[in-house]
């Protein structure tokens, strides 16, 4: 049964840090990993997808990598800025039947 | 990447009413999906909306109380029905495309009182 955990469970910072917000997962045996962040009462917004052939990748201020043989993800985040405080969820797309294994989330603060 | 429109984006309603929450994408898409987020939990999948066909419903999710329409494969809705408190949660709509990338609507927060 694949498992995917998120710790911590909520950061708080001050602007301009770098930060890794973390994504374990059980069963190594995943088709791909997604990061997602989602501001207070709205949708998610799509944010990485690495495949399980790849090992990270990069958009702007923003790094994730995969570990399958570890099963961990890390999403990096560059000089973070206020605007990035929101809940991060990382979620795994399993091999065998294409199901879609959810982390509770990652609520970050960033402070002025 | 898709775009995607959701309709309402909130709404209060009474108890023992249903409402429709539609979900529009602008390009066609061959899986749609509907979730459920209820107040401080993460993602429930609630059905695949099949174009064509009946929709294909997780455990502890029924038709009858969540009857979801796929007329084409930009358009669905989802119907709560005979809501209560307890249907108070964020729907949200999302789709798959061929690059693997799930991408959501930006959800309808819906209240019973």
């Amino acid at each position: 049964k694949q498992e995917v955990t998120q710790i911590p469970a909520a950061l708080s910072v001050p602007e301009g840090e770098n930060l890794v917000l973390n994504c374990s997962f059980t069963d190594s045996a995943i088709y791909n990993l997604q990061w997602f962040r989602q501001d207070p009462g709205k949708g998610l917004t799509s944010l990485l997808l690495i495949q399980s052939s790849q090992r990270e990748q990069t958009s702007g201020r923003l790094n994730a990598s995969l570990d399958k043989s570890s099963g961990r993800s890390t999403l990096y985040i560059a000089a973070s800025q206020p605007g990035d405080s929101a809940t991060y969820l990382c979620a795994v797309r399993r091999v065998s039947n294409y199901q879609l294994i959810w982390g509770a989330g990652t609520k970050l603060i960033i402070k002025p | 990447s898709a775009v995607i429109s959701q309709k309402p984006s909130r709404d209060i309603c009474q108890r023992g009413t249903s409402l429709t929450i539609q979900c529009q994408v602008d390009s066609q898409v061959t899986m749609m999906f509907w979730y459920r987020q209820q107040p401080g939990q993460s993602l429930t999948l609630i059905a695949t909306a099949n174009q064509g066909s009946e929709a294909t419903y997780e455990s502890g999710f029924v038709i009858d109380k969540f009857p979801i329409s796929r007329p084409n494969l930009t358009f669905s809705t989802l119907t709560v029905s005979n809501m209560s408190p307890e249907d108070s949660s964020i729907y949200l709509c999302s789709v798959l495309q061929g690059t693997g990338e799930l991408f959501f609507g930006e959800g309808s927060r819906l209240t019973v009182l």
